[in-house]
């Protein structure tokens, strides 16, 4: 089982759209949980990360479910510009790297 | 405030060769990490360094594959011998110390073509 499982898509949404993203993780030890974003060809970038009680940044909500290891991520209103793929990562304590899941790639179309 | 910075951006090697690949983390970060990412994959694992010091290298390939922090200058990712299996995109990113709790900010990645 990998260690981060990743819908991988793809979804191929119209503008103003609300799709959501799931991840499950395997090891109960882990203890920080983020979204990354990745454009085509480019570096990940750090969309938010992922609390307990769950956490919103505009039209992006982030849910948490420690009891079942599973992440999601909820975009509201798509925009063009949400076009990319989003990564699901996860910190394990006393283990400094992150794991990252294979991505979710989205498509937001006019 | 300058980001992780790598380079090259893009590298080509003949199979048989030796690639070099930098890492300067951002400044004041004194941990390194190194990932890989094949074509339509997601990032791997590669190893984590601190200055002097590998301390987790459980993503690396057993062979051709090294990486280093020395006390001055930039990480080293040194991949000997290379293979058209090398061929992908190699991201850093730094920390600034063990916590837990934020994201990494990743550099721009060196794209390593094998011919």
């Amino acid at each position: 089982r990998k260690e981060v499982e990743q819908d991988p898509g793809p979804f191929n949404v119209p503008e103003g759209a609300t799709v959501a993203f799931n991840c499950t993780y395997s090891n109960s030890a882990s203890q920080s949980f983020f979204w990354y974003r990745q454009d085509c060809r480019k570096e990940p970038k750090l969309l938010m990360s992922v609390y307990s009680s769950g956490n919103e940044d505009g039209r992006f909500t982030a849910q948490l479910n420690r009891a079942s290891q599973y992440i999601s991520l909820l975009i509201r209103d798509s925009k063009l510009s949400d076009s990319a793929t989003y990564l699901c990562v996860v910190k394990i304590y006393n283990n400094n790297d992150m794991r990252f899941g294979a991505g979710t790639r989205l498509t937001v179309k006019p | 405030n300058a980001g992780v910075m790598q380079n090259p951006r893009h590298l080509v090697r003949r199979r048989g060769q030796e690639a070099r690949l930098r890492c300067s983390p951002m400044k004041g970060h004194s941990h390194v990490y190194w990932y890989r990412q094949l074509p339509e994959e997601g990032l791997k694992f590669m190893v984590y360094l601190q200055k002097e010091n590998i301390i987790d290298e459980s993503g690396m390939p057993k062979e051709r594959f090294s990486a280093e922090f020395p006390k001055e200058g930039p990480s080293i990712l040194r991949i000997q011998q290379v293979v058209r299996g090398d061929s992908a995109a190699y991201f850093c990113a730094s920390s600034p110390d063990r916590g837990a709790n934020y994201g990494y900010t990743f550099g721009s990645g060196t794209r390593l073509t094998v011919v």
